[in-house]
C-alpha cells in the first residue's frame, strides 16, 4: 500500500459539468502526478506538482486544472467535462528524489455522458 | 520530445517458457528505469527498477539496461498464467522528475 486514495473510484457526469477528482496521500511526499489512461494511448501526463502550490503542465493539459493547497491533496478539475475525457484517471507520487519510481493510486473511471 | 517504445503485443508465450520483453528510449540522458505490471482494470504496480548498465535479477525477473543502445529489456522465466498482464516501461529523463512511460506490451501467458 503506497498510502495513496483516490476519491471517487467511480464516476458518471454529464456533458459540460465540473468534476474534481481527489488525490490524497498520508506520507507528505514531495512530487504528485495526473496521467489519463486511454486505450492504444498508454499512459499520458495531464499535470504534476512538486510542492505546496507549485504545479505544472503535462502533455494532454488542455481542458484540465489543477491544486495543491495542502502537501496531502492533489485536485484534478474538469472545468467543463467533454465526451472525449472519458478516461481512466491515475494519481502516482514519488516516494524519494527525482530518481525513484513512482507508485500509483487505484485509479478513477470517469464517463462523461 | 521524451519518447518511451515498446511492441503493443500481444506478446503469447506458453507456459514455463522465457518471456522476453523490450523498450527503447530516446533521452541519451536518462537516467533510471522501471518497470510496471498492470492487471486489467487495475493500477500499475512497480516490479522492477534498474539505475546501471548490466542485468538485474529478482525472482523470475530480470531487468537489462544497455544505455548505448538505449533499450531496456524485462525478462520472465518460467512464465506463468498469473503473469498475464500488461507490462509498463517508464523512464525517467535526464534532469527530470517525471517519468515518461511507454503505452506498454500485452503479455499473454497461455497453460
Amino acid at each position: 500500500d503506497a498510502g495513496i486514495t483516490q476519491s471517487p473510484r467511480h464516476k458518471v457526469t454529464e456533458t459540460g459539468t465540473p468534476v474534481t477528482l481527489r488525490c490524497h496521500q498520508t506520507e507528505n511526499h514531495r512530487y504528485m502526478y495526473w496521467y489519463r489512461q486511454d486505450p492504444g494511448h498508454g499512459l499520458r501526463l495531464i499535470h504534476y506538482s512538486y510542492g505546496v502550490k507549485d504545479t505544472d503542465k503535462g502533455e494532454v493539459s488542455d481542458g484540465y486544472s489543477v491544486s495543491r493547497s495542502k502537501t496531502e491533496d492533489f485536485l484534478l478539475t474538469l472545468e467543463s467535462a467533454t465526451s472525449s475525457q472519458t478516461s481512466v484517471y491515475f494519481c502516482a507520487i514519488k516516494k524519494g528524489d527525482m530518481n525513484t519510481e513512482a507508485f500509483f493510486g487505484q485509479g478513477t473511471r470517469l464517463t462523461v455522458v | 520530445q521524451k519518447e518511451v517504445e515498446q511492441n503493443s503485443g500481444p506478446l503469447s508465450v506458453p507456459e514455463g517458457a522465457i518471456a522476453s520483453l523490450n523498450c527503447t528510449y530516446s533521452d541519451r540522458g536518462s537516467q533510471s528505469f522501471f518497470w510496471y505490471r498492470q492487471y486489467s482494470g487495475k493500477s500499475p504496480e512497480l516490479i522492477m527498477f534498474i539505475y546501471s548498465n548490466g542485468d538485474k535479477e529478482d525472482g523470475r525477473f530480470t531487468a537489462q539496461l544497455n544505455k548505448a543502445s538505449q533499450y531496456v529489456s524485462l525478462l520472465i522465466r518460467d512464465s506463468q498464467p498469473s503473469d498475464s498482464a500488461t507490462y509498463l516501461c517508464a523512464v525517467n529523463p535526464g534532469g527530470s522528475y517525471i517519468p515518461t512511460f511507454g503505452r506498454g506490451t500485452s503479455l499473454i501467458v497461455h497453460p
